[in-house]
């Protein structure tokens, strides 16, 4: 089982959708976690970043931890055509271990 | 933009050649990692650095070293390169205006090995 699963896609929706972006992990010794996106052939931008279990709201976009479930999600609001990128999901220990473990990233496309 | 610059961006070279790749950060951060992209696999550790001279080797680590000399530099060396090596490496620094343990990356390089 690999330690942090998220499903490639590709999803497709339309402007306006609400976006629900998923990862499930097998580590309960994860303590940070971020969503970063990413543009074709660009670097991975950090998008959001929460500590342990909770929401964390930024705008159009909420990130949400439930540790007990070991399950994080991001969620778009009123979904742009810009927001069209591949979204990756990473965690670490924190501390002197920060090397990230991401998942491998869906692809969302935003259609006008 | 997290102020990181990545060295060269692209470049194609033939197998069992040496290449260096450079990361540069003007941000005086003191972790740094390079990462690996591959289809399928995601993004991956190689190897990260916790200050000048200090490193240490992430997941994938067979066939790179890495050097840090100066705070800002992180190489990162394929001694004698492979097909298996082609990627598009990521560098990036660890440091955020809201955590610690935030990490920014530099744009890629992108590295084909024929």
């Amino acid at each position: 089982q690999k330690e942090v699963e998220q499903d490639p896609g590709p999803l497709s929706v339309p402007e306006g959708a609400i976006v629900s972006l998923n990862c499930t992990y097998s580590n309960s010794a994860f303590q940070y976690f971020m969503w970063y996106r990413q543009y074709s052939r660009k670097g991975p931008e950090l998008l959001m970043y929460t500590y342990s279990s909770g929401n964390k709201e930024d705008g159009r976009f909420t990130a949400q931890v439930d540790k007990s479930s070991k399950y994080i999600s991001l969620f778009i609001r009123d979904s742009q055509p810009s927001d069209s990128a591949t979204y990756l999901c990473a965690m670490n220990y924190g501390g002197s271990q920060g090397n990230l473990i991401f998942g491998k990233g869906t692809k969302l496309s935003v259609k006008p | 933009d997290a102020g990181i610059t990545q060295s060269p961006r692209h470049k194609v070279t033939e197998t069992g050649t040496p290449v260096t790749l450079r990361c540069h950060q003007t941000e005086n951060h003191r972790y740094m990692y390079w990462y690996r992209q591959d289809p399928g696999h995601g993004l991956r550790l190689i190897h990260y650095s916790y200050g000048v001279k200090d490193t240490d080797k992430g997941e994938v680590s067979d066939g790179y070293s890495v050097s840090r000399s100066k705070t800002e530099d992180f190489l990162l060396t394929l001694e004698s390169a492979t097909s298996s090596q082609t990627s598009v490496y990521f560098c990036a620094i660890q440091g955020g205006l809201s955590s610690y343990n935030e990490q920014f990356f530099g744009p890629g390089t992108r590295l084909t090995v024929l």
